[in-house]
């Protein structure tokens, strides 16, 4: 299969603190997604970071992706309290028109 | 971005039932989906909902159980079937544009059977 896993599982910082978590996904890709979803609603599309792309901003996030290692990383700086939700990262195989997501990541920002 | 509908927003069914889910986009898309997600896990996608025809199934997934129905570019309805406490999930349609590679998702609807 080719879903993603992503770690931490779970991670509890303080506020402004800095946090990352990485997704680690199993075939070859069009692009990687990563969406963020507060207490169980609907999905926000965070950043899209093509196969080509090593690295993409986006106010206070930052993505990385390393095709050769098959795995990305979303770094949210300066956290704050609002922030905190379940991340997930989902992939674009090539060849495939759907999405497959990693586990997840539930980010809780402590005041 | 598409803005996206789902009714209901969360529903309480008695097993046995059915119950169907309906996505409304503002604007025509090219593609829409279906997914699940059950309590604790990630998202699951059941099926693409296909304009005009029948929809195409993933694995563990079938039409009689799920059955989809999508009649233009910007509604379509999920049905959950014969219902059992398993079916206890979220579920959320999303979108896709021609030449836009982000998916939009709904709000979703939150289902309980009991």
């Amino acid at each position: 299969s080719q879903q993603g896993e992503e770690d931490p599982q779970a991670l509890s910082i303080q506020e402004g603190e800095n946090a990352t978590m990485n997704c680690s996904y199993k075939t070859s890709i069009n692009n990687l997604q990563w969406y963020r979803q507060n207490s169980g609603r609907g999905l926000v599309h965070l950043i899209l970071i093509r196969s080509n792309e090593r690295e993409k901003h986006s106010g206070r996030l930052r993505v990385t992706l390393d095709t050769s290692k098959k795995s990305s990383s979303l770094l949210i700086t300066a956290s704050r309290a609002a922030d905190t939700a379940s991340y997930f990262c989902a992939t674009d195989g090539k060849g495939a028109q759907k999405l497959v997501f990693g586990q997840g990541t539930r980010l809780t920002i402590n005041p | 971005s598409a803005v996206i509908s789902q009714k209901p927003s969360r529903d309480i069914c008695q097993r046995g039932t059915s119950l169907t889910i309906q996505c409304q986009v503002d604007s025509q898309v090219t593609m829409m989906f279906w997914y699940r997600q059950q309590p604790g896990q990630s998202l699951t996608l059941i099926a693409t909902a296909n304009q005009g025809s029948e929809a195409t199934y993933e694995s563990g997934f079938v039409i009689d159980k799920f059955p989809i129905s999508r009649p233009n570019l910007t509604f379509s309805t999920l049905t959950v079937s014969n219902m059992s406490p398993e079916d206890s999930s979220i579920y959320l349609c999303s979108v896709e544009s021609q030449g836009i590679e982000t998916q939009y998702f709904g709000p979703g609807t939150r289902l309980l059977v009991l």
